[in-house]
Protein backbone atom coordinates (compact mmCIF):
# COMPACT_ATOMS: atom_id res chain seq x y z
CA UNK A 1 0.00 0.00 0.00
CA UNK A 2 1.14 3.65 -0.18
CA UNK A 3 3.34 4.98 2.53
CA UNK A 4 3.94 8.17 3.66
CA UNK A 5 7.37 9.36 5.43
CA UNK A 6 6.42 12.06 7.67
CA UNK A 7 9.17 13.90 9.32
CA UNK A 8 10.34 14.85 11.81
CA UNK A 9 8.83 12.87 14.75
CA UNK A 10 9.00 15.52 17.28
CA UNK A 11 9.97 18.80 17.50
CA UNK A 12 11.01 20.28 20.91
CA UNK A 13 10.85 24.20 20.18
CA UNK A 14 10.56 27.64 22.33
CA UNK A 15 7.38 29.73 21.97
CA UNK A 16 7.72 32.12 19.00
CA UNK A 17 9.86 30.13 16.70
CA UNK A 18 8.66 29.17 13.94
CA UNK A 19 8.10 25.09 12.69
CA UNK A 20 8.57 23.41 9.35
CA UNK A 21 7.34 19.91 9.13
CA UNK A 22 6.97 17.52 5.60
CA UNK A 23 5.84 14.61 4.21
CA UNK A 24 7.14 12.66 1.33
CA UNK A 25 5.96 9.49 -0.61
CA UNK A 26 6.88 6.95 -3.37
CA UNK A 27 3.38 7.26 -4.70
CA UNK A 28 2.00 10.31 -6.71
CA UNK A 29 -0.99 11.94 -4.60
CA UNK A 30 -3.77 14.39 -6.02
CA UNK A 31 -4.74 15.66 -2.51
CA UNK A 32 -2.57 16.40 0.15
CA UNK A 33 -4.31 17.99 3.40
CA UNK A 34 -2.75 18.61 6.93
CA UNK A 35 -4.38 17.69 10.34
CA UNK A 36 -4.14 18.98 13.68
CA UNK A 37 -4.47 16.51 16.82
CA UNK A 38 -5.21 17.69 20.12
CA UNK A 39 -5.09 15.02 23.32
CA UNK A 40 -8.14 13.26 23.44
CA UNK A 41 -9.94 14.78 20.75
CA UNK A 42 -9.98 13.25 16.76
CA UNK A 43 -7.29 15.09 14.17
CA UNK A 44 -9.39 18.44 12.56
CA UNK A 45 -8.29 19.45 9.42
CA UNK A 46 -6.00 22.52 9.17
CA UNK A 47 -5.08 22.63 5.14
CA UNK A 48 -6.34 21.04 1.75
CA UNK A 49 -4.52 21.34 -1.13
CA UNK A 50 -5.29 20.15 -4.83
CA UNK A 51 -2.79 21.20 -7.10
CA UNK A 52 0.67 20.57 -7.71
CA UNK A 53 2.70 23.71 -6.93
CA UNK A 54 -0.21 25.17 -4.64
CA UNK A 55 0.63 27.36 -1.63
CA UNK A 56 -1.97 27.95 0.55
CA UNK A 57 -2.11 29.80 4.33
CA UNK A 58 -4.60 29.90 6.99
CA UNK A 59 -3.59 31.94 9.71
CA UNK A 60 0.18 31.06 10.57
CA UNK A 61 0.53 28.00 8.92
CA UNK A 62 1.24 27.91 5.35
CA UNK A 63 1.43 24.57 3.04
CA UNK A 64 2.65 23.55 -0.15
CA UNK A 65 1.76 20.80 -2.47
CA UNK A 66 5.06 19.50 -4.18
CA UNK A 67 5.02 20.08 -7.71
CA UNK A 68 6.32 16.18 -8.48
CA UNK A 69 3.17 15.64 -6.43
CA UNK A 70 5.18 13.41 -3.93
CA UNK A 71 5.55 15.75 -0.70
CA UNK A 72 4.18 18.48 0.94
CA UNK A 73 5.08 20.91 4.03
CA UNK A 74 3.93 22.64 6.80
CA UNK A 75 5.15 25.94 7.90
CA UNK A 76 4.34 27.67 11.40
CA UNK A 77 5.13 30.88 11.92
CA UNK A 78 5.82 32.12 15.36
CA UNK A 79 4.43 29.51 17.66
CA UNK A 80 2.06 29.81 20.50
CA UNK A 81 1.13 27.31 23.19
CA UNK A 82 -2.05 25.85 21.47
CA UNK A 83 0.21 25.11 18.94
CA UNK A 84 1.00 22.31 20.76
CA UNK A 85 -0.54 18.93 19.76
CA UNK A 86 0.26 16.16 16.74
CA UNK A 87 0.40 17.24 13.14
CA UNK A 88 -0.42 14.58 10.46
CA UNK A 89 -0.11 14.68 6.99
CA UNK A 90 -2.67 12.76 5.01
CA UNK A 91 -2.62 12.11 1.00
CA UNK A 92 -5.25 10.63 -1.81
CA UNK A 93 -4.09 9.02 -4.72
CA UNK A 94 -7.37 8.90 -6.29
CA UNK A 95 -6.37 4.48 -6.87
CA UNK A 96 -7.01 1.63 -5.00
CA UNK A 97 -8.89 1.62 -1.73
CA UNK A 98 -10.59 4.53 -1.07
CA UNK A 99 -9.57 6.45 2.01
CA UNK A 100 -6.95 9.25 3.22
CA UNK A 101 -2.98 7.50 3.95
CA UNK A 102 -1.45 9.24 6.64
CA UNK A 103 1.77 9.92 7.82
CA UNK A 104 2.83 8.44 11.59
CA UNK A 105 2.77 12.19 12.46
CA UNK A 106 4.77 14.93 14.14
CA UNK A 107 4.61 15.84 17.80
CA UNK A 108 4.80 19.42 18.71
CA UNK A 109 6.31 20.28 21.84
CA UNK A 110 6.73 24.29 22.73
CA UNK A 111 8.64 25.02 25.77
CA UNK A 112 8.10 27.98 27.88
CA UNK B 1 -24.54 20.56 15.32
CA UNK B 2 -22.85 17.65 16.86
CA UNK B 3 -20.78 16.46 13.77
CA UNK B 4 -19.55 13.11 14.32
CA UNK B 5 -20.15 11.18 17.52
CA UNK B 6 -18.94 8.00 18.60
CA UNK B 7 -19.69 6.01 21.46
CA UNK B 8 -18.50 4.39 24.23
CA UNK B 9 -15.30 6.92 24.87
CA UNK B 10 -14.27 4.08 26.63
CA UNK B 11 -14.17 0.28 26.73
CA UNK B 12 -12.26 -2.64 28.54
CA UNK B 13 -12.49 -5.99 26.95
CA UNK B 14 -11.46 -9.57 27.68
CA UNK B 15 -10.19 -11.03 25.41
CA UNK B 16 -13.01 -12.86 23.41
CA UNK B 17 -15.24 -10.93 24.42
CA UNK B 18 -17.25 -8.87 21.44
CA UNK B 19 -18.70 -5.56 21.00
CA UNK B 20 -20.01 -2.62 18.67
CA UNK B 21 -18.65 0.40 18.28
CA UNK B 22 -21.46 3.33 16.79
CA UNK B 23 -20.68 5.97 14.88
CA UNK B 24 -23.09 8.39 13.92
CA UNK B 25 -23.01 12.04 12.11
CA UNK B 26 -25.33 14.93 11.57
CA UNK B 27 -23.79 16.17 8.09
CA UNK B 28 -25.71 14.07 5.91
CA UNK B 29 -22.56 12.75 4.75
CA UNK B 30 -22.25 10.32 2.29
CA UNK B 31 -18.38 8.53 3.03
CA UNK B 32 -17.78 7.62 6.34
CA UNK B 33 -15.03 5.55 7.65
CA UNK B 34 -12.97 3.51 10.56
CA UNK B 35 -9.55 4.03 11.58
CA UNK B 36 -7.82 3.01 14.52
CA UNK B 37 -4.55 4.64 15.81
CA UNK B 38 -1.90 3.18 17.75
CA UNK B 39 1.24 4.55 18.99
CA UNK B 40 4.07 4.81 16.09
CA UNK B 41 1.48 3.63 13.34
CA UNK B 42 -0.43 6.92 12.76
CA UNK B 43 -3.76 6.13 11.48
CA UNK B 44 -4.90 3.34 10.03
CA UNK B 45 -7.82 2.97 7.66
CA UNK B 46 -9.87 -0.46 8.52
CA UNK B 47 -12.99 -0.26 7.04
CA UNK B 48 -14.93 2.39 4.93
CA UNK B 49 -18.72 3.08 3.39
CA UNK B 50 -19.42 5.34 -0.20
CA UNK B 51 -22.95 5.09 0.74
CA UNK B 52 -25.87 3.81 2.73
CA UNK B 53 -25.65 -0.88 2.42
CA UNK B 54 -22.01 -0.14 1.38
CA UNK B 55 -19.07 -1.49 2.90
CA UNK B 56 -15.50 -1.69 2.04
CA UNK B 57 -12.07 -2.96 3.43
CA UNK B 58 -9.41 -0.49 4.17
CA UNK B 59 -5.69 -1.45 5.27
CA UNK B 60 -6.39 -3.44 8.43
CA UNK B 61 -9.83 -5.19 8.49
CA UNK B 62 -9.34 -8.33 9.93
CA UNK B 63 -10.76 -9.46 12.90
CA UNK B 64 -13.38 -6.46 12.26
CA UNK B 65 -16.68 -6.34 10.38
CA UNK B 66 -19.03 -3.28 10.05
CA UNK B 67 -22.61 -2.64 8.78
CA UNK B 68 -24.29 0.96 7.08
CA UNK B 69 -27.48 0.31 7.51
CA UNK B 70 -28.46 4.12 7.49
CA UNK B 71 -26.91 6.82 5.71
CA UNK B 72 -26.10 8.65 9.10
CA UNK B 73 -24.62 5.24 11.52
CA UNK B 74 -21.30 3.35 10.88
CA UNK B 75 -20.92 0.65 12.89
CA UNK B 76 -17.62 -1.08 13.96
CA UNK B 77 -17.86 -4.72 15.23
CA UNK B 78 -15.43 -6.99 16.73
CA UNK B 79 -16.87 -10.72 17.11
CA UNK B 80 -13.98 -12.03 19.41
CA UNK B 81 -11.85 -9.23 20.47
CA UNK B 82 -7.97 -9.87 20.76
CA UNK B 83 -5.14 -7.60 22.99
CA UNK B 84 -3.98 -7.08 19.66
CA UNK B 85 -7.07 -4.72 19.23
CA UNK B 86 -5.99 -2.55 21.85
CA UNK B 87 -6.31 1.05 20.35
CA UNK B 88 -7.88 3.85 19.91
CA UNK B 89 -10.51 4.01 17.26
CA UNK B 90 -11.73 6.88 15.41
CA UNK B 91 -14.97 7.31 13.05
CA UNK B 92 -14.71 10.12 10.42
CA UNK B 93 -17.10 11.08 7.33
CA UNK B 94 -17.25 13.46 4.12
CA UNK B 95 -19.59 14.53 1.61
CA UNK B 96 -18.24 13.32 -1.47
CA UNK B 97 -14.86 11.72 -1.09
CA UNK B 98 -11.57 11.96 0.91
CA UNK B 99 -10.62 14.97 -1.33
CA UNK B 100 -12.88 16.97 0.75
CA UNK B 101 -11.25 16.21 4.23
CA UNK B 102 -12.81 14.78 7.00
CA UNK B 103 -15.06 15.20 9.91
CA UNK B 104 -13.62 13.39 13.09
CA UNK B 105 -15.00 11.93 16.25
CA UNK B 106 -13.40 12.35 19.16
CA UNK B 107 -12.45 8.88 19.32
CA UNK B 108 -13.21 5.55 21.58
CA UNK B 109 -10.18 3.86 23.66
CA UNK B 110 -10.73 0.46 23.82
CA UNK B 111 -8.63 -2.00 25.70
CA UNK B 112 -8.53 -5.38 25.49
CA UNK B 113 -7.07 -7.73 28.73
Amino acid sequence: GQQLNQSPQSMFIQEGEDVSMNCTSSSIFNTWLWYKQDPGEGPVLLIALYKAGELTSNGRLTAQFGITRKDSFLNISASIPSDVGIYFCAGHGGGGADGLTFGKGTHLIIQP
Amino acid sequence: NAGVTQTPKFRVLKTGQSMTLLCAQDMNHEYMYWYRQDPGMGLRLIHYSVGEGTTAKGEVPDGYNVSRLKKQNFLLGLESAAPSQTSVYFCASSYISSDDGYTFGSGTRLTVV
